[in-house]
């Protein structure tokens, strides 16, 4: 099962900022947190991923709580083309391999 | 850029068929994936390989195989195809392992079994 919970899906006004939440309060202090997206008929994208500090990249910004039991990712101008399914998971240690556990992600919708 | 290519992007399969879908990668990655992914399930790994000729099961093996005779090639065969395997079949590459790095997606291959 999926270590993370997000909503099933959001709302945002075209050129605002997303804030994409996501629960994560069983993980363990060495498993990360990535975020990948799916625009609709391809394949997924990778956004950005973390441990403990605030990323930023030229896609997003991703800010994760002290205690680590949740993150949020920070779209800060959406546009159209961000309309998309966000996918937040943890990166899990299984049977000595790491694997990334996907859920159902965040619908997330950009409007004119 | 990292091109994942995935040969068909929909089939349509009688049950019983035997199904090749072939992913190629151009970026020398040693580490290739499968998975599937079906609505309100995200995606599944079936089968991954960190080099030629490896091969290791996912979550979801039951049902297919698969073979990396070229490094940039990696395919996922199902040997006696079945309506449940109806989804969507995504191959991904990456340069590091244990999916400590960034994951590069092909379009995907829509599978239909009748």
């Amino acid at each position: 099962d999926a270590k993370t919970t997000q909503p099933p899906s959001m709302d945002c006004a075209e050129g605002r900022a997303a804030n994409l939440p996501c629960n994560h309060s069983t993980i363990s202090g060495n498993e990360y947190v990535y975020w990948y997206r799916q625009i609709h008929s391809q394949g997924p994208q990778y956004i950005i991923h973390g441990l403990k500090n605030n990323e930023t990249n030229e896609m997003a910004s991703l800010i994760i709580t002290e205690d680590r039991k949740s993150s949020t990712l920070i779209l800060p101008h959406a546009t159209l083309r961000d309309t998309a399914v966000y996918y937040c998971i943890v990166r899990t240690l299984m049977d000595s391999n790491y694997q990334l556990i996907w859920g159902a992600g965040t619908k997330l919708i950009i409007k004119p | 850029d990292v091109k994942v290519t995935q040969s068909s992007r929909y089939l349509v399969k009688r049950t019983g068929e035997k199904v090749f879908l072939e992913c190629v990668q151009d970026m020398d990655h040693e580490n290739m994936f499968w998975y599937r992914q079906d609505p309100g399930l995200g995606l599944r790994l079936i089968y991954f390989s960190y080099d030629v000729k490896m091969k290791e099961k996912g979550d979801i093996p039951e049902g297919y195989s698969v073979s990396r005779e070229k490094k940039e090639r990696f395919s996922l065969i199902l040997e006696s195809a079945s309506t449940n395997q109806t989804s969507m079949y995504l191959c991904a590459s990456s340069h590091e392992r244990g999916f400590t790095g960034e994951l590069f997606f092909g379009e995907g291959s829509r599978l239909t079994v009748l």
